[in-house]
């Protein structure tokens, strides 16, 4: 089992729409979480952190439930450049660091 | 902005020769990562760098990949002799400090092996 994993996808969703994705992870001691996106070819930016409460920033909503372990990234009002992969980020320690083989979004108009 | 600088940005070799990347990272910061990222797949984290120290190297094959940062600022990754299965993107990325968390990307050394 990988210590990350993630749906490759493709999710192929009208614009408009909204679609959420999940992120596991086997080590029940891992600390940090983030969600990355990439575009094609391009190299990962961060979207946004992960906190235990949640966090939302505009559009973007993530969130962790550590009993399951996973993680979550909900977009809403789906528009075409979100198109992208998105990678999620697991932190075991300050050097151990995982990220997921990514989900690809391709948002239709 | 500032940001981090690769190059070159491609590379083409052939397998068993010698390659080597080069990274600038934002000005400032502490601490370097280097990922190989082969298509379809998420970054490998190769090695980390605290300042001029090494963190972590434990995913670094390390009979023909090698890493420094001898000031502490800008950083070589080189790979001898190249292998057919080493064509991938080299991504360097940076931080403020380990703790900090969020790490900035350039963008990329695409090596291909032929």
């Amino acid at each position: 089992r990988k210590e990350v994993e993630q749906d490759p996808g493709p999710f192929n969703v009208p614009e408009g729409a909204t679609v959420a994705f999940n992120c596991t992870y086997s080590n029940s001691a891992s600390q940090s979480f983030f969600w990355y996106r990439q575009d094609c070819r391009k190299e990962p930016k961060l979207l946004m952190s992960v906190y235990s409460s949640g966090n939302e920033d505009g559009r973007f909503t993530a969130q962790l439930n550590r009993a399951s372990q996973y993680i979550s990234l909900l977009i809403r009002d789906s528009k075409l450049s979100d198109s992208a992969t998105y990678l999620c980020v697991v932190y075991s320690s300050a050097s151990k660091i995982i990220f997921g083989s990514g989900t690809r979004l391709s948002i239709r108009p | 902005e500032a940001e981090v600088a690769q190059s070159p940005r491609y590379k083409i070799t052939e397998k068993s020769q010698a390659v080597a990347f080069w990274c600038d990272p934002i000005s400032g910061h502490a601490t370097l990562y280097w990922y190989r990222q082969i298509l379809g797949q998420g970054p490998e984290l190769l090695v980390q760098f605290q300042d001029e120290s090494v963190v972590d190297d434990s995913q670094l094959p390390k009979d023909r990949f090698s890493a420094e940062r001898l000031k502490g600022v800008d950083s070589t990754l080189k790979i001898q002799p190249a292998e057919l299965g080493d064509s991938a993107m080299y991504l360097c990325a940076s931080s403020p400090d380990a703790a900090y968390n969020e790490q900035f990307f350039g963008p990329g050394t695409r090596l291909t092996v032929l």
